[in-house]
């Protein structure tokens, strides 16, 4: 079974550019999840869709961030404009269902500098 | 606000000891309590997940507690080795099912 995929792996921008990234979640897993996880600290939710419907999005800076999940599957997480603060890996994860054990990609690292 | 806490400071122990890790929660009722490994570099992995009905789950050398009173769940590893060493993350899925992590703590297993 295919993972969740994540891309791109790395990324550096300057601040106030944007910067997009994407997911592609396990097939037949209606939960998709992105999130924010600073060197030393724990995952903090961004965003939780249930098939293409929010969940939760408190967390989310909707000033600069935004995310959507088309047609229920893949889902692509932007940040305009980016911050110093921003510096961080973005995990995307998927479940079969909310509360259902979460998968998870390798994450993507951005770097503003 | 909802609040997790595990210990930020890492724990040390000796090879073929049990590990024992810490996880409390206030201001949050949970319908699930999970609990996740993660290796730098790398995404959380799933290991395990207890109800709120359940008091206990055992996986090999893993055993999860689960206190809704406490409002507490405990984590051991026996038996461990240097292998195990890694972070440890709990999360909690409550209303909506919104997942939730703890900033985790770090286990170091010594030869």
């Amino acid at each position: 079974e295919a993972g969740v995929a994540q891309s791109p792996r790395y990324k550096i921008i300057e601040k106030r550019q944007s910067v997009a990234f994407w997911c592609n979640p396990i097939s037949g897993h209606a939960t998709l999840y992105w999130y924010q996880q600073i060197l030393g600290q724990g995952p903090k939710l961004l965003i939780q869709f249930q098939n293409n419907g929010v969940v939760d999005d408190s967390q989310l800076p909707k000033d600069r961030f935004s995310a959507e999940r088309l047609k229920g599957v893949d889902s692509t997480l932007k940040i305009q404009p980016a911050k110093l603060e921003d510096s961080a890996v973005y995990l995307c994860a998927s479940s079969f269902g909310s509360g259902a054990e979460a998968f998870f990609g390798q994450g993507t690292r951005l770097t503003v500098v | 606000s909802q609040k997790i806490e595990q210990n930020s400071e890492a724990l040390n122990i000796q090879e073929g000891k049990t590990a024992t890790l810490t996880c409390n929660y206030t201001n949050y009722s949970p319908a699930y309590l999970q609990w996740y490994r993660q290796d730098p570099g790398r995404g959380p992995v799933f290991l395990l997940l207890i109800r709120e009905n359940e008091k206990e789950k055992r996986k090999e050398r893993l055993k999860v507690t689960f206190d809704t009173t406490l409002k507490q769940s405990l984590f051991h590893i026996t038996a461990s080795q240097p292998a195990d060493s890694a972070t440890y993350l709990c999360a909690l899925a409550g209303g909506y099912n919104k997942l939730i992590f703890g900033a985790g703590t770090r286990l170091a297993v010594h030869p």
